[in-house]
């Protein structure tokens, strides 16, 4: 069965720094991939994803995630955040042979002035 | 305005009481999805529906059920709930490309005493 990785349970940082929450996904066949972030007390929100293509997706907001079909892994990375991106951040992989979307845990992005 | 409508926002009830919780989505989408979303878990899926009167089981189904009457709404039902239930309910919908983002609603968080 499908599974998706997020190891970090939360990630603390301060304004201005750079971050990388990490998110691995197992699979044999080919999987769509995707980046969902959760604001407080509200549903989630797409914030990027890889189909095919370019192996490097990039965000409105600045995020951006690499697929690296070696290491099964798509990890979410910003060069410096914003306490506005404060949120829990969902990994989530669609085996797009058995079409059934499977998430991660969540990283909650803690960002402190 | 595109959206997902879930209600009630919050809901507060005891064992055994019987509840509904509605899901209303505008954007003509044929998949429709619950998932329940709890600490270090993430989401996991309850029921899914590719489209009218065709629905299956997700993950985590026992003790709801669910109906696709119209194309629109997607009813999540709890028949005898249980405090095992309290959680926080997502319904989600997307297009049938599965490839295209899922649309979420604003949840509806459950405490069943």
């Amino acid at each position: 069965a499908q599974s998706v990785t997020q190891l970090d349970s939360q990630v603390p940082v301060f304004e201005e720094a750079p971050v990388e929450l990490r998110c691995n996904y197992s699979s044999s066949v080919s999987v769509y991939l995707f980046w969902y972030v959760q604001y407080p007390n509200q549903g989630l929100q797409l914030l990027l994803k890889y189909l095919s293509g370019s192996t490097l997706v990039e965000s409105i907001n600045g995020f951006e995630a690499e697929f690296n079909k070696s290491q099964t892994s798509f990890h979410l990375r910003k060069p410096s955040v914003h306490i506005s991106d404060t949120a829990e951040y969902f990994c989530a992989a669609l085996n797009t042979g058995f079409q059934k979307l499977v998430f991660g845990t969540g990283t909650r992005l803690l960002v402190s002035p | 305005e595109a959206q997902v409508t879930q209600n009630p926002r919050y809901l507060i009830t005891v064992t055994g009481k019987k509840l509904t919780v509605t899901c209303s989505q505008n954007m003509n989408h044929e998949y429709m999805s619950w998932y329940r979303q709890d600490p270090g878990l993430g989401l996991r899926q309850i029921y899914y529906s590719m489209n009218v009167e065709v629905t299956d089981k997700g993950d985590v189904p026992e003790g709801y059920k669910v109906s696709r009457k119209e194309k629109r709404n997607f009813p999540l039902i709890l028949e005898s709930p249980s405090p095992n239930q309290t959680s926080l309910y997502f319904c989600a919908s997307s297009s049938a490309d599965r490839g295209e983002k899922l649309f979420f609603g604003s949840g509806t968080q459950l405490s069943v005493l």
